[in-house]
């Protein structure tokens, strides 16, 4: 695998609370993403970073906010969990610009109950 | 909304036997490409189709890329229980972010 590491692996956490996901990468990759991971929806892309302090949305970004103050570490924060905020998330890493292809860390489990 | 989508959505076959699976998406695109995911796990890359090139092989792994059709297969000959997983096409276009857009994925099953 690629120096991709998500932390935490699971978590449970009640509704209305924030939680902050993080993903840190040890490549130097330009380009982070996260993802959410929903059965019958495939991955859809909640944000994106295309560098330090450089992020933008993506398609469903409603609820959830990030940051990258450092090229290794891009945290997604979800800021009053609800429950359908319950799924898998994945972060992404990519190094170029085109056609380059996306390593993936292990995915973190949230439950929101 | 989904880019792409594959089918089809399940598929299991016998070992030693070919698995094909398809891949159609919307928009033009600058590349498509197919990933793996086992069950539990990230997923990982498998091929890479630019959006000039028609076909693209790697192994036992064989796709092909329609821009006309706006679609893509992936082929996997000789199939093996280790193929077993859910297999996903992406396409990513000319943007600022390098993003891929993914389909909803072909859960394949390859019995013994």
């Amino acid at each position: 695998d690629a120096g991709i590491t998500q932390s935490p692996r699971h978590k449970v956490t009640e509704t209305g609370t924030p939680v902050t996901l993080r993903c840190h990468q040890t490549e130097n990759h330009r380009y982070m993403y996260w993802y959410r991971q929903d059965p019958g929806h495939g991955l859809r892309l909640i944000h994106y970073s295309y560098g330090v302090k450089d992020t933008d949305k993506g398609e469903v970004s409603d609820g959830y906010s990030v940051s990258r103050s450092k090229t290794e570490d891009f945290l997604l924060t979800l800021e009053s969990a609800t429950s359908s905020q319950t799924s898998v998330y994945f972060c992404a890493i990519s190094g170029g610009t085109g056609q380059t292809e996306a390593f993936f860390g292990q995915g973190t489990r949230l439950t929101v109950v | 909304s989904q880019q792409g989508e594959e089918d089809p959505q399940a598929l299991s076959i016998q070992e030693g036997e070919n698995a094909t699976m398809n891949c159609s998406y919307k928009t033009s695109i600058n590349n498509l490409q197919w990933y793996r995911q086992n069950s539990g796990r990230g997923l990982v890359h498998l091929i890479l189709i630019r959006s000039n090139e028609r076909e693209k092989h790697s192994g036992r792994l064989r796709v092909t890329l329609d821009t006309s059709k706006k679609s893509s297969s992936l082929l996997i000959t000789a199939s093996r229980a280790a193929d077993t997983a859910s297999y996903f096409c992406a396409t990513s276009f000319n943007n600022a972010g390098n993003m891929l857009t993914f389909g909803g994925g072909t859960r394949l099953m390859v019995k013994p």
